[in-house]
């Protein structure tokens, strides 16, 4: 158990509609980074909050947005959903400084159809 | 945009045999995690080298930083079918957005009982 929590853990939705997922980081983590993850692109890099502020963008498209909030939990926002959204989505936790070391949570699976 | 390379793709061996999967990138890193992945799971931190260099243990797994760090190893030693599952390097890089990880697509190892 690494300690970051995400709910929910699948996601059944239809194209067009808009989806929150949430995250619960490590205590003590002040940063959380959003991953996607499909078949043929692997684990892709989309976005960074640190303390509450966004610190780095990957991925990202504009029809996705996140925020975190002052108790550090983190929430990403999927709107006007594809086929293609379609994909395990991960949050991982870390204190963004060091090593870089990142614990990632069990991920919700995301179903568009 | 970095690019991490892993070798092989896909791995299938008897329980009990050697075996070593690489990890390769055009530019140095800062740092390099190894993760291990499960089916719909969230990866799981093995090992994180710095060190030009480095050799890191961990039971019967053996992880070398290359010494001009644009390489990594991972070796398992009489592998058993609790190997199974999707081996991920993943890289941080100097300069901007060093905070985020870039992931290679990952080496599917099956142990055959």
């Amino acid at each position: 158990d690494s300690g970051v929590t995400q709910t929910p853990k699948h996601l059944i939705t239809a194209t067009g509609q808009r989806v929150t997922l949430r995250c619960s980081p490590r205590s003590g983590d002040l940063s959380v980074y959003w991953y996607q993850q499909s078949l043929d692109q692997g684990l892709q890099f989309l976005i960074q909050y640190y303390n509450g502020e966004e610190r780095a963008k990957g991925n990202i498209l504009e029809r996705f947005s996140a925020q975190q909030f002052p108790d550090l939990h983190s929430e990403l926002n999927l709107s006007s959903l594809e086929l293609g959204d379609s994909a395990l989505y991960f949050c991982a936790s870390g204190l963004a400084g060091g090593n870089n070391e990142q614990f990632f949570g069990p991920g919700t699976r995301l179903t568009v159809l | 945009t970095q690019l991490l390379e892993q070798s092989p793709q896909f791995l299938s061996i008897q329980e009990g045999e050697n075996l070593t999967v690489y990890c390769n990138s055009s530019s140095v890193f800062s740092s390099l995690q190894w993760y291990r992945q499960e089916p719909g799971e969230g990866p799981v931190l093995l090992v994180t080298v710095v060190t030009g260099g480095e050799v890191k243990k961990l039971k019967r797994l053996t992880f070398q930083f290359g010494d001009a760090r644009k390489d990594s190893s991972l070796h398992i030693t009489a592998a058993q079918p609790g190997d199974t599952g999707l081996y991920l390097c993943a890289a941080s890089y100097s300069g901007a957005g060093s905070y985020q990880l870039t992931f290679g697509k990952g080496t599917k190892l099956s142990v055959i009982p």
